[in-house]
């Protein structure tokens, strides 16, 4: 299975300043289809995943522009521009191009 | 507006069976590949079983395999994991999602307890 890495697994950060989240995988995540499926979820406490991004860099409908994906190959990024209250959350990414799907350890970031 | 709501978790021994649920609205499951995830007790997501549109295809996580059996009926709009021989390990929160890979739209989950 690929394995999917993310730093840093703790991300203090000030309200209003940028935040970035790593996310390495074991293989290229480039699909035979050109694509490549990678996508990144957010869990605020208590409540279910949510996507934010698919396809490294494909916004969800509703979700505000400060988060941005990027990244290829085996290496991809979440961007937070601005860190609200409204952020603090687990972070995963996860990859599809290769089966099974598999997610990252998750990141938690909160306000210091 | 799509919503997902799950049922049918709870408390169950080791070897003993469940049934989850998963109804659909704003959203046709004869479209759509349906996929289970689950979440054990403060540990990270780990996909389970998926079912192509039609239940043509259907997968499963090595770990739960010959135990676990995914199925939908598309006439309810609902998806449903079948769990047999439970394990203290299939203790989590089970969530199902809309994609084989996407997983664009999630249910609230629903807690499954297996513990003597």
């Amino acid at each position: 299975d690929v394995v999917m890495t993310q730093s840093p697994l703790s991300l203090p950060v000030t309200l209003g300043q940028p935040a970035s989240i790593s996310c390495k995988s074991s293989r290229s995540l480039v699909h035979g289809d050109g694509n490549t499926y990678l996508n990144w979820f957010q869990q605020r406490p208590g409540q279910s995943p949510r996507r934010l991004i698919y396809k490294v860099s494909n916004r969800d409908s509703g979700v505000p522009d400060r988060f941005s994906g990027s990244g290829s190959g085996t290496d991809f990024a979440l961007k937070i521009d601005r860190v609200e209250a409204d952020d603090v959350a687990v972070y995963y990414c996860m990859q599809g191009t290769h089966w099974p799907p598999t997610f990252g350890q998750g990141t938690k970031v909160e306000i210091q | 507006e799509v919503q997902l709501v799950e049922s049918g978790g709870g408390l169950v021994q080791p070897g003993g069976s469940l049934r989850l649920s998963c109804a659909g609205s704003g959203i046709t499951f004869s479209s759509y590949w349906m996929t289970w995830v689950r979440q054990a007790p403060g540990k990270g997501l780990e996909w389970v079983a998926n079912i192509k549109q039609g239940g043509s295809e259907k997968n499963y996580v090595d770990s739960v395999k010959g135990r676990f059996t995914i199925s939908t009926d598309t006439a309810k709009n609902s998806l449903f994991l079948e769990m047999n021989s439970l394990r203290v390990e299939d203790t989590a929160v089970y969530y199902c999602t809309t994609g084989r890979v996407g997983f664009d739209y999630w249910g609230q989950g629903t807690r499954v307890t297996v513990s003597s």
